[in-house]
């Protein structure tokens, strides 16, 4: 079945640092794929999404490119902020149209001043 | 109100106890989901209502029992939990059935309930 794969945390970054979180999915078809975040004591937030192969999500400093070659959609930030900590969750719906999400495990950002 | 909103934010109980827990959405969404968030463990998809009919049902126990009375509100009714039922439940939307914006859900700031 559908699957998402995260890489474990914590990540530690100083301010300022440039981030990657890595995602890669496994899925039949064309997925859709998103990234979500979530800061202490809140849901989940839509931060950005991609629908198509070579697709590239923004919003707030943040990219990530759909990668179908390689299957990842890595989540990058080129200048880490303290308010930047959060839990960060890959997704993926899959080309049926259940509306069923697929998270990954979550990756926990920390942001040192 | 706007978005997705959740009630009550914090809840706790005793095993013996019945409660509900309420969503409501106002986006305008046909689609409707219940999920449970523990430490250390992926969000796991408990319930999907789409057009207020359940259409999933991911192998919960039935001491917990979802209500969709119509497409903006959304319950998840307890009786007798177990402790390890404590965790964040989260409650989201989406319009299902294609056009821009179907793909994506939008989450509730969820209940974190605790079973004592």
């Amino acid at each position: 079945g559908d699957s998402v794969t995260q890489m474990e945390g914590p990540v530690t970054l100083s301010e300022e640092a440039f981030l990657t979180i890595n995602c890669t999915y496994t899925a039949t078809g064309y997925p859709s794929l998103f990234w979500y975040v979530q800061y202490p004591g809140e849901g989940l937030q839509l931060l950005l999404k991609a629908t198509k192969a070579d697709d590239k999500g923004s919003n707030k400093g943040f990219e990530a490119t759909y990668r179908k070659e390689t299957t990842s959609f890595h989540l990058e930030k080129g200048s880490v902020q303290v308010s930047d900590s959060a839990v960060y969750f890959c997704a993926l719906k899959g080309s049926s149209n259940t509306g069923k999400l697929i998270f990954g495990q979550g990756t926990t950002l920390q942001v040192k001043p | 109100e706007t978005g997705v909103t959740q009630t009550p934010r914090h809840l706790v109980m005793g095993m013996t106890n019945k409660k509900s827990l309420k969503c409501e959405q106002h986006l305008g969404h046909n689609a409707m989901y219940w999920y449970k968030q523990s430490a250390k463990k992926p969000l796991e998809l408990m319930f999907v209502y789409s057009l207020e009919e359940r259409v999933e049902n991911n192998s919960v126990p039935s001491r917990f029992s979802p209500e969709c009375p119509n497409s903006s509100h959304l319950f998840l009714h307890l009786h007798t939990l177990q402790p390890e039922d404590s965790a964040l439940y989260l409650c989201a939307s989406s319009q299902d059935g294609g056009g821009p914006g179907s793909d994506t859900q939008y989450f509730g700031p969820g209940t974190r309930l605790t079973v004592l």
